[in-house]
């Protein structure tokens, strides 16, 4: 079974500033897709970048980016010029060709104004 | 079209008693999934259908849980005799299967609360 892991349980960053969220994952896959998933308070999950194991280039959506490292397991998603609204609980997810993610524990964004 | 919908989104309930959720999925999507969400941790999975046919279901899943999605389109989730490990928020996504990047959308969840 596939673990991913989320270290750090709440991170706090002041608005325009950068934080970054770790993630590393367990698979003996060599193919898979792995994302970071953004559940503001009350609200639903929505996807914010996802990443092709396949794919050596870092994916990038606008002030979001990833440093995905296949070899050491690891995915961490960078937010830049952090925002009011990146406030939410994020989650780091594995998929791979068979039908569910599994979710890492989430880590909680506070953006200080 | 507007998203995947769930309802209700909150439900109360007493021990013991019988609680159905449904789910609408995107209306195209034809793989639905259940996650269950307890507070401060991640989603997991439940079970997963691909139009009608249900494919898996989590260890999680007891006996008392039943999920079905007469015809592929929305899915309902029962649980009966409810106990007070029940309490989780209940999400729904939908995906199309032939999707390049294999998105799951999700749904605004049930929030089940029992006393």
């Amino acid at each position: 079974a596939q673990t991913v892991t989320q270290s750090q349980p709440e991170m706090s960053v002041q608005e325009a500033e950068t934080v970054t969220l770790s993630c590393t994952y367990d698979t003996s896959e060599s193919d898979y897709y792995l994302f970071w998933y953004k559940q503001p308070p009350s609200r639903q999950m929505i996807l914010v970048i996802r990443q092709e194991a396949y794919k050596q280039q870092n994916a990038t959506e606008n002030r979001f980016s990833v440093n995905f490292q296949k070899a050491a397991k690891s995915f961490s998603l960078k937010i830049s010029d952090s925002q009011l609204g990146d406030a939410a609980m994020y989650f780091c997810a594995y998929w791979n060709d068979d039908y569910k993610l599994s979710f890492g524990a989430g880590t909680t964004v506070t953006v200080r104004a | 079209d507007t998203g995947v919908s769930q309802d209700p989104r909150h439900k109360i309930t007493k021990r013991g008693q019988n609680v159905t959720f449904r789910c609408d999925p995107i209306s195209e999507h034809n793989r639905l999934y259940w996650y269950r969400q307890t507070l401060g941790q991640g989603p997991e999975f439940l079970t997963y259908f691909q139009n009608e046919a249900q494919l898996e279901k989590s260890r999680l899943l007891s006996d008392r849980f039943s999920a079905e999605r007469p015809k592929g389109s929305f899915s309902t989730l029962e649980i009966q005799r409810t106990e007070q490990g029940d309490s989780a928020m209940y999400l729904c996504a939908s995906s199309f299967r032939l999707a390049e990047h294999y998105e799951q959308f999700f749904g605004p969840g049930t929030r089940l609360t029992v006393l």
